[in-house]
């Protein structure tokens, strides 16, 4: 089982351009997550889907979208990358909410300049 | 918003050594998980606590969870340098999403 792959690896930017993350389960998990992760910080949490058909803002959802395009996919989208959004992005599944073990793919290393 | 703090944040010791990190809040969380992350890797499962006083052991990493829920902690006993990672606490908070610390960083040297 492949787990959670995440589509691409390194990506850099320049400000005002946009980009989709793409990312995929294949664990039949429902609920879904976008996380970002800075020196420091920790990971914080972007947007979730908590089951297909269902989106919800996590604690910095600006700036961004999310599109839960199907059970196995949910994609994180940067309409117009500014600096701050220069960081780590990790996608996780989980069988059915938080309480249940994550699952994280491998990241994406967004320079954004 | 709930806040997990996390200490030390950074933790270098000799192999053999023992280590406890710490992870405090002031909110209750319903349970408490902790992860290992290696570089260009994402975070792993390691635990997860559900009530209050109670104690798991994996191999040479022992995990407890306050009484009160609100914190929890992480001991390990004579480290290998296999230990060394990012190590994270994240709980579950009252709207049912989970909510990360700042991490600890361990590095164990042989």
């Amino acid at each position: 089982n492949a787990g959670v792959t995440q589509t691409p690896k390194f990506q850099v930017l320049k400000t005002g351009q946009s980009m989709t993350l793409q990312c995929a389960q294949d664990m039949n998990h429902n609920s879904m997550y976008w996380y970002r992760q800075d020196p420091g910080m920790g990971l914080r949490l972007i947007y979730y889907s908590a089951s297909e058909g269902t989106t919800d803002k996590g604690e910095v959802p600006n700036g961004y979208n999310v599109s839960r395009l199907n059970k196995r996919e949910f994609s994180l989208r940067l309409e117009s990358a500014a600096p701050s959004q220069t960081s780590v992005y990790f996608c996780a599944s989980s069988y059915q909410g938080s309480s249940y073990e994550q699952y994280f793919g491998p990241g994406t290393r967004l320079t954004v300049t | 918003t709930q806040l997990l703090e996390q200490s030390p944040q950074f933790l270098s010791i000799q192999e053999g050594e023992n280590l406890t990190v710490y992870c405090n809040s002031s909110s209750v969380f319903s349970s408490l998980q902790w992860y290992r992350q290696e570089p260009g890797e994402g975070p792993v499962l390691l635990v997860t606590v559900v009530t209050g006083g109670e104690v798991k052991k994996l191999k040479r990493l022992t995990f407890q969870f306050g009484d009160a829920r609100k914190d929890s902690s992480l001991h390990i006993t004579a480290a290998q340098p296999g230990d060394t990672g990012l190590y994270l606490c994240a709980g579950v908070d009252s709207s049912y999403k989970l909510i990360f610390g700042s991490g600890t960083r361990l590095l164990v040297r042989p």
